[in-house]
Order: structure tokens, then C-alpha cells, then sequence
């Protein structure tokens, strides 16, 4: 079974705090690695598709890293806006897409 | 750009019943997947499509079947309705299966009772 893995599940922090959550995933048979922001109330919403080993994506505050050989990536958020408060996904694309349970940020103002 | 269209929005059923969700992609996007979020759960996958072929399937029954019609427009039908069954059902399109985001479409939010 392949199990993609997110952590935290959530985490709180205060408007300002830059933060990181990281997402594991079997580190064979890999095409893609899928970043997805998901406002309560909206439909995931695309931040970032990496494939290559030592990718680095940028969007804003927001960047990626991603790391196959070991199977992991991470998210990073600079300057944590309320704005930013979402369940952030991560899926792992072999065959079919498998996604991690999310982890849930709360910005405090 | 109009974006993912997934009709209808809410559906109650009963137990027993059939049913059929629609999937009107962005307009260019060739695949089609389909995911069932339950209380609880993550996104299950349920099914992926590409020109009108069904790539690959998720670890669901038999009940769940979908298609994809020559204009990328995509249906899933969930027979034999069950309790589990109740769950949003998101559908997404992309341009290639591999590599490109998935547009999210609203939802099917389906309450079997």
C-alpha cells in the first residue's frame, strides 16, 4: 500500500510566524508530488506540481522543496497571513493520486 | 475561462437507489478524476479518465462506475446505494494525467439515507 503522509496534522500559529509541514511518500515508481490549498467552504486549489528530485517552487510567500530519493517534501509559508488558514494537501501521483489527510493551519490575527 | 462544473450540487437518495454525477472539465482538459471525501477520511481516489479511457480505478466496489465522453464530460454512477455512500464527490480536470494541477469542481455533496 502506498500511504502518503502529512505532518502536522495541524497547527496554530500567530499572524507573522513563518511555518513548514512536511509530506512523506513511497520514494519508488514517483511522477509527480501535488501541493493543494483547501479553504473551508472552496474546492482545492492548485499551489504546486514538482517532479524532479532537488525541486524548488515559489508562489508568493509560499515554497516547496522536494526530495524523491528519500520521498519526502516540504511546504513552507513565510509570514503567515489569516488569509493563509487551510488544510493544505499534498498527493503523490503513481498510478492513481493519493493524498495525505491534510494539515490543517489556523493563523491567528 | 469557465471552470470545473459539477452538477448537481446536493443530492438525497435512499439506500438502494442509483445515481449519476456530472463533470464538465475547463474547456482544453482531456483527464477527468474523481474523489470521495468522507468525515473523517482524506480525498479517495475513485477514478481517472484521459480521452475518453478509463486510466486507472480506486480501491472502491463494483457499485462505482464512471465514463468519459468524447468532449472530456465525465459521469460517475453509484448503484445499489448504500449508508457509506454519503460523502462529497469532487471531480477535477487537467490537461495531461502525469504532471498537470487538478482543477477542483465544486462538488456533490450526496446524503443517502
Amino acid at each position: 500500500i502506498l500511504n502518503v503522509e502529512q505532518s502536522p496534522q495541524s497547527l496554530h500559529v500567530q499572524e507573522g510566524d513563518s511555518t513548514n509541514f512536511t509530506c512523506s511518500f513511497p520514494s519508488s515508481n514517483f511522477y509527480a508530488l501535488h501541493w493543494y490549498r483547501w479553504e473551508t467552504a472552496k474546492s482545492p486549489e492548485a499551489l504546486f506540481v514538482m517532479t524532479l528530485n532537488g525541486d524548488e517552487k515559489k508562489k508568493g510567500r509560499i515554497s516547496a522543496t522536494l526530495n524523491t530519493k528519500e520521498g519526502y517534501s516540504y511546504l513552507y509559508i513565510k509570514g503567515s497571513q489569516p488569509e493563509d488558514s487551510a488544510t493544505y494537501l499534498c498527493a503523490f501521483k503513481y498510478n492513481d493520486m493519493r493524498f495525505g489527510a491534510g494539515t490543517r493551519l489556523t493563523v491567528k490575527p | 475561462k469557465a471552470g470545473v462544473t459539477q452538477t448537481p450540487r446536493y443530492l438525497i437518495k435512499t439506500r438502494g437507489q442509483q445515481v449519476t454525477l456530472s463533470c464538465s472539465p475547463i474547456s482544453g482538459h482531456r483527464s477527468v478524476s474523481w474523489y470521495q471525501q468522507t468525515p473523517g477520511q482524506g480525498l479517495q481516489f475513485l477514478f481517472e479518465y484521459f480521452s475518453e479511457t478509463q486510466r486507472n480505478k480506486g480501491n472502491f466496489p463494483g457499485r462505482f462506475s464512471g465514463r468519459q465522453f468524447s468532449n472530456s464530460r465525465s459521469e460517475m454512477n453509484v448503484s445499489t446505494l448504500e449508508l457509506g455512500d454519503s460523502a462529497l464527490y469532487l471531480c477535477a480536470s487537467s490537461l495531461w494525467p502525469y504532471n498537470s494541477p487538478l482543477h477542483f469542481g465544486n462538488g456533490t455533496r450526496l446524503t443517502v439515507t
